[in-house]
């Protein structure tokens, strides 16, 4: 298993749709686990992080999983604003850098 | 702008020239960090400095390239003879912390590589 796999989408969904990506993680010993946001042509930037007690900001909410070994992260009321990608990202085995995921696509329409 | 700079933003260059990418990080972060990003990918790590130490280099890191932080504070990425699978966006990012545990990289914008 890659150390983070993610569905790269894209997620087509309408304004005002409840959207979730889900992203699995091989090292069952990590203990942090985050949610960045990539927008088109742009530096990915950190979203948030998810907490074994789940974490919520607004429309955001990011979900831990330890059992099966993935984190989610939901976003409810979707804006035009949220098209983006989302990169699930955990610590590489050695806890010295983060390692990305693919990403996934979100495309909000009106 | 007190964020993380890069330069070039944007390099062409031809098969087998050496070209070499300049960051500036936050001015108080310790850590400074290299990823590389090609379309349809996350960020892939290349190496890790703390202060002026290189603490680690991805097996990414073939023998062409090479990375320096001379006085802990800017850093440069060298790439020797270039090749056309290096085009890439080169990513630098920079933390106070360890961001395995904060989950906090601050990349700048990128510098997009094209090799012809």
């Amino acid at each position: 298993r890659k150390e983070v796999e993610q569905d790269p989408g894209p997620f087509n969904v309408p304004e005002g749709a409840t959207v979730a990506f889900n992203c699995t993680y091989s090292n069952s010993a990590s203990q942090s686990f985050f949610w960045y946001r990539q927008d088109c042509r742009k530096e990915p930037k950190l979203l948030m992080s998810v907490y074994s007690s789940g974490n919520e900001d607004g429309r955001f909410t990011a979900q831990l999983n330890r059992a099966s070994q993935y984190i989610s992260l939901l976003i409810r009321d979707s804006k035009l604003s949220d098209s983006a990608t989302y990169l699930c990202v955990v610590p590489n085995s050695g806890y010295s850098t983060l390692t990305f995921g693919k990403g996934t696509m979100l495309l909000v329409s009106p | 702008d007190t964020g993380v700079s890069q330069d070039p933003r944007h390099k062409i260059t031809k098969r087998g020239q050496n070209v070499t990418f300049r960051c500036d990080p936050i001015s108080e972060h310790n850590r400074l960090y290299w990823y590389r990003q090609t379309l349809g990918q996350g960020p892939e790590f290349l190496t890790y400095f703390q202060n002026e130490a290189q603490l680690e280099k991805s097996r990414l890191l073939s023998d062409r390239f090479s990375a320096e932080r001379p006085k802990g504070s800017f850093s440069t990425l060298e790439i020797q003879r270039t090749e056309q699978g290096d085009s890439a966006m080169y990513l630098c990012a920079s933390s106070l912390r360890s961001s395995s545990h904060t989950g906090e990289l601050f990349f700048g914008e990128g510098s997009r590589l094209t090799v012809l």
